[in-house]
């Protein structure tokens, strides 16, 4: 089954404490992508990959990190979490880059920060 | 100012009804458009892309204005199924990059 499947789905944590929230496709996609959505502002780019090795920040990059270091999988990291990090996140992934075609999404990870 | 702009809802409308939605996007080099459905938190899943010279899947019609720059989305006959939050999503002048609305929510009732 084609999918995009995200780890952890719950996550509560503290301030500072590093995490990691792991992205994996099957679908051979090179295009991957991560967002977070907030009540009343919708879901917002945070870092996006073309292909293995070659990513980029979106709108909201700042307090994360990422890497691809290969075609399947794009976690994303938080080096030092804060409360304004708590949010709903999405990865998706996209045949291609180009802009142009759909984006399959994960199921999300909820983040609460205290 | 938002480079994409929705109406938030809610729409409630009865079973059967014709409802539009529009959206305005900000950047008049977007190439690609799309409407996305959303469940209750749940994750986005396409419901269709939006072309230059517009498009129909059974029951929904979507259309781009170029020159007012908006998107439309038309449902018609509308089910009880068809509730959800809808997504506007417009790509920027650099086509990796991608703007979502914040969604028209849309209950169908009985």
């Amino acid at each position: 089954e084609a999918q995009v499947t995200q780890n952890p789905r719950y996550l509560i944590t503290v301030t500072g404490k590093k995490l990691t929230v792991t992205c994996s496709q099957n679908m051979n996609h090179e295009y991957m992508s991560w967002y977070r959505q907030d009540p009343g502002l919708g879901l917002r780019q945070i870092y996006y990959s073309m292909n293995v090795e070659v990513t980029d920040k979106g709108d909201v990059p700042e307090g994360y990190k990422v890497s691809r270091k290969e075609k399947r999988n794009f976690p994303l990291i938080l080096e030092s979490p804060s409360p304004n990090q708590t949010s709903l996140y999405f990865c998706a992934s996209s045949v291609s880059q180009g802009g142009g075609y759909e984006q399959y999404f994960g199921p999300g990870t909820r983040l609460t920060v205290t | 100012r938002k480079e994409v702009e929705q109406d938030p809802g809610p729409f409630n409308v009865p079973e059967g009804a014709t409802v539009a939605f529009n959206c305005t996007y900000s950047n008049s080099a977007s190439q690609s458009f799309f409407w996305y459905r959303q469940d209750c938190r749940k994750e986005p899943k396409l419901l269709m892309s939006v072309y230059s010279s517009g498009n129909e899947d059974g029951r929904f019609t979507a259309q781009l204005n170029r020159a007012s720059q908006y998107i439309s989305l038309l449902i018609r006959d509308s089910k009880l199924s068809d509730s959800a939050t809808y997504l506007c999503v417009v790509n920027g002048d650099n086509f990796n990059k991608f703007y979502f609305g914040s969604g028209t929510k849309l209950n169908v009732k009985p």
